[in-house]
């Protein structure tokens, strides 16, 4: 049992470049979240899915595309990287009372 | 809407002094509380929660923290701070049952613990 999984671990872009973070739950979750957490800011709710084949947008959606492809993965699509987006990522899925377990990161760097 | 705010960006303790990390929410209806921990370069992991039921909630590595409606709070604490106990910590808040597990995080405490 993995729980919630995330890759790449961490990524380097030039402005403009295209690129897609993957996550994946084994818990059998109906709903997962992308975040996004920069210094001295929290972590801030980039856009969710409560169920497959819905998503809506959080926080801070600007900028990013998100599928969620099957009740397992959730993945967060960055079309043209811009260097605002150099941030920490994680995905999270929801268990009962709404308890969210976190991935381990994705720590993107755009240059 | 909820709403949550963290005392203090960074606190400091001794090894062996008590840890005390504050918080206070804002909620228009029940909420449901949580603390996560986060070490250098991990993800968040669950340190404990509040749903309903008692307001002292026992977690993980013997933290611990009190629900208390009167005052909006849910302060973390800890009796004796171990050098393991340094980490970043964020205190959430979901609108119980009807914010679709959608959590507002606290922007988050680093903790230090001194030798």
């Amino acid at each position: 049992n993995a729980g919630v999984t995330q890759t790449p671990k961490f990524q380097v872009l030039k402005t403009g470049q295209s690129m897609t973070l993957q996550c994946a739950q084994d818990m059998n979750h109906n709903s997962m979240y992308w975040y996004r957490q920069d210094p001295g800011m929290g972590l801030r709710l980039i856009y969710y899915s409560a169920s497959e084949g819905t998503t809506d947008k959080g926080e801070v959606p600007n900028g990013y595309n998100v599928s969620r492809l099957n009740k397992r993965e959730f993945s967060l699509r960055l079309e043209s990287a811009a260097p605002s987006q150099t941030s920490v990522y994680f995905c999270a899925s929801l268990a009962p009372r709404d308890t969210q377990y976190f991935g381990p990161g994705t720590r993107l760097t755009v240059l | 809407a909820q709403s949550v705010t963290q005392l203090g960006s960074h606190v400091s303790v001794s090894e062996g002094a008590l840890v005390l990390l504050r918080c206070n929410y804002s909620s228009s209806v029940p909420p449901y509380l949580f603390w996560y921990v986060q070490y250098p370069n991990q993800g968040l992991q669950l340190l404990l929660k509040y749903t309903t039921g008692a307001t002292l909630v026992k977690g993980i590595n013997g933290f611990e923290a009190e629900f208390k409606k009167s005052e909006t709070s849910f302060h973390l604490t800890k009796p004796s701070a171990h050098m393991s106990d340094a980490a970043e910590y964020f205190c959430a808040v979901s609108a119980a049952g009807g914010s679709q597990g959608n959590l507002i995080f606290g922007k988050g405490t680093k903790l230090s613990v001194k030798p």
